[in-house]
């Protein structure tokens, strides 16, 4: 069946340093890719998506490449603040009798000052 | 305005207890979710709905059963409360149309069972 693997956490990083969190997925056909984030206490939110091979989501610094080949969905960003730090989850989105989004475990991320 | 709402946002219940979990959407979506995300962050779907009508069944006890009243609300009631029933329980919405669309999540419900 599809499924989301992620880097496991925590991952600590001083102010500035780049990030990458790794995701690969397994999944037939075309899924859609998704990045949320979910900050303390919060709900899940849209960080960026990409929908077909080679698409580059971005928002906020953060990218991420649709990769078909290696089926990984990598995200990255130059340069972090502490307001980063957060749980980053990667997901699937597949239309199957009902279109159902498949989560990573998620990687919590520290930023420090 | 707020885009997914729950209610309550925390709940504090005994063993055996009838609880119920309301979630609003004023988004206009068609499609309704029901997440319970465990202590160790892993997020789960539960159920989803499209117009009223069920269309994703996990493996969830029939313990817990969602109701959909119209197609902006879906609410959870869970019968016989059970210690592992503990966690932070997310409604989401999305667009029925295009598999490309995000969900939104509503800020989550944090049920403690003792």
């Amino acid at each position: 069946g599809d499924s989301v693997t992620q880097m496991e956490g925590p991952v600590t990083l001083s102010e500035e340093a780049f990030l990458t969190i790794n995701c690969t997925y397994t999944a037939t056909g075309y899924p859609s890719l998704f990045w949320y984030v979910q900050y303390p206490g919060e709900g899940l939110q849209l960080l960026l998506k990409a929908t077909k091979a080679d698409d580059k989501g971005s928002n906020k610094g953060f990218e991420a490449t649709y990769r078909k080949e290696t089926t990984s969905f990598h995200l990255e960003k130059g340069s972090v603040q502490v307001s980063d730090s957060a749980v980053y989850f990667c997901a699937l989105g597949r239309n199957t009798g009902g279109f159902k989004t498949i989560f990573g475990a998620g990687t919590r991320l520290f930023v420090k000052a | 305005d707020t885009a997914v709402s729950q209610t309550p946002k925390y709940l504090v219940t005994q063993m055996g207890n009838d609880k119920s979990i309301k979630c609003e959407q004023n988004l206009g979506h068609d499609t309704m979710y029901w997440y319970k995300q465990d202590s160790k962050k892993f997020l789960k779907i539960m159920f989803s709905y499209n117009n009223k009508e069920l269309i994703i069944n996990e493996t969830v006890p029939n313990r817990f059963s969602p109701k959909s009243p119209d197609k902006a609300h879906l609410n959870l009631h869970i019968n016989s409360l059970e210690l592992g029933d503990s966690a932070v329980y997310f409604c989401a919405s999305r667009e029925r149309e295009g598999h490309y669309n995000e969900q939104f999540f509503g800020p989550g419900t944090r049920l403690t069972v003792l």
